[in-house]
């Protein structure tokens, strides 16, 4: 099974600044890598498919890049709405569409 | 606007069986493949099953096989989950998800979710 690290688990950042999440595969999954973010309460949003492709609706300040087996997704100046946790989620494998454990960014 | 809302969560016995179900609005149902998402209180998510458009093929995590079945009818537009051998720790909410169509490989519209919990 392939599965997915990221880092840091919890950052805390302020309003204005930039912020950078990693997301690892244990093998290469070329770039089938998404990045959703996630609200207390609410449901997953999708920002990033195809690990560079910004979702139709968010914000330009969301960026995702990488390949293989690493990958980063980048908030260039933090939001206060930006305050959530972060997934991964690979779909190189049909069999499974493993997630990332998370990134909360808190203040 | 695209929606999906899932429904039939609530106080399932352990060893009991439930059946979740998801219907759509704003955007054609048989032409879609979906999945099944579940997080646990306080937990990540974990991606259970999957479905094609035309229902004819599934595949599941290690912990919803044998236990949990994804199935569709596309003439009532409707999604389920059926869960079977329920245990304490299939407490979660659980989230329908459609599979982006054409070259968007992720799961991009999601409903609500509804919660399942599981105790005696």
């Amino acid at each position: 099974d392939i599965q997915l690290t990221q880092s840091p688990s919890f950052l805390s950042a302020s309003v204005g600044d930039r912020v950078i999440i990693t997301c690892r595969a244990s093998e290469d999954i070329t770039t089938f890598l998404a990045w959703y973010q996630q609200k207390p309460g609410k449901a997953p949003k999708l920002l990033i498919s195809g690990a560079s492709n910004l979702h139709s609706g968010v914000p330009s300040r969301f960026s995702g890049s990488g390949s293989g087996t690493e990958f980063t997704l980048t908030i260039s100046s933090l939001q206060p709405e930006d305050f959530a946790t972060y997934y991964c989620q690979q779909l190189n494998s049909y069999l499974k569409f493993t997630f990332g454990p998370g990134t909360k960014v808190d203040i | 606007e695209e929606q999906v809302v899932e429904s039939g969560g609530g106080l399932g016995q352990p060893g009991g069986s439930l059946r979740l179900s998801c219907v759509v609005s704003g955007f054609t149902f048989d032409t879609y493949e979906f999945n099944w998402v579940r997080q646990a209180p306080g937990k990540g998510l974990e991606w259970l099953a999957y479905i094609t458009a035309s229902g004819y093929t599934m595949y599941y995590a290690n912990s919803a096989r044998g236990r949990f079945t994804i199935s569709r009818d596309n003439a009532r537009g409707s999604l389920f989950l059926q869960m079977n051998s329920l245990r304490v720790d299939d407490t979660a909410v659980y989230y329908c998800a459609r599979f982006g169509s054409g070259s968007l490989s992720a799961f991009d519209v999601w409903g609500q979710g509804t919660m399942v919990t599981v105790a005696s």
